[in-house]
């Protein structure tokens, strides 16, 4: 079965400060791969996909994420974050071989900006 | 082209009674899903269809909820007898194809 781990409850970070959040997912083959964010009370916003070729992908709002098979992991990166990056970030995994496309969340990553 | 949209942003129903959510896909989109979220917890699947038809269900509960996406108009998610536990966001996304999901703002489920 598909799982999604975020190991980091919570980060803070000082702003202009690099960032990386964590996820490992298990899935038998290649799954497609999704990072989203969230900020309080609203809905998701896709910052970017991995479904197939560079294993390095980048997204929207300057963030990136790096897919790489031999560890299991798509950590998201951001090499100067902004005060307004403040918010949740979920890693999510699509099955690629289903007609059933449901995507599986991980549990979530809260990023605070210290000024 | 309009995003996903979702009313009521925002639902206050007392225990017993029952709730429906709506969901309107982006023009174009044949693929709907349904998704919850506890206070401090990610998006749960819930549900996913395509016009008319179920395709997955595997994430609903096997009591009180169901879903519709009918020919014409928004899909459905309906709660009947709501309990405390429904309190929940409750998220719509819409694709074009398989795997591809925009959100909606989501529906703020409250039970009394």
């Amino acid at each position: 079965a598909q799982s999604v781990t975020q190991p980091d409850i919570h980060i803070t970070v000082s702003e202009g400060a690099s960032l990386e959040l964590r996820c490992n997912y298990s899935y038998g083959a290649t799954p497609y791969l999704f990072w989203y964010v969230q900020s309080p009370g609203q809905g998701l916003q896709l910052l970017l996909k991995y479904f197939s070729g560079d294993t390095l992908v980048q997204g929207i709002k300057g963030f990136e994420a790096e897919f790489k098979r031999s560890q299991s992991s798509f950590n998201l990166r951001k090499p100067s974050v902004h005060w307004s990056d403040a918010a949740e970030y979920f890693c999510a995994v699509g099955a690629r071989y289903s007609s059933a496309s449901k995507i599986i969340f991980g549990s979530g990553t809260r990023l605070s900006i210290r000024p | 082209n309009a995003g996903v949209m979702q009313n009521p942003r925002h639902l206050v129903r007392r225990r017993g009674q029952e709730a429906r959510l709506r969901c309107s896909p982006m023009k174009g989109h044949s693929h709907v899903y349904w998704y919850r979220q506890l206070p401090e917890e990610g998006l749960k699947f819930m549900v996913y269809l395509q016009k008319e038809n179920i395709i997955d269900e595997s994430g609903m509960p096997k009591e009180r909820f169901s879903a519709e996406f009918p020919k014409e108009g928004p899909s459905i998610l309906r709660i009947q007898q709501v309990v405390r536990g429904d309190s929940a966001a409750y998220f719509c996304a819409s694709s074009p194809v398989p795997h591809e999901q925009f959100f909606g703002p989501g529906t703020r489920l409250t039970v009394l």
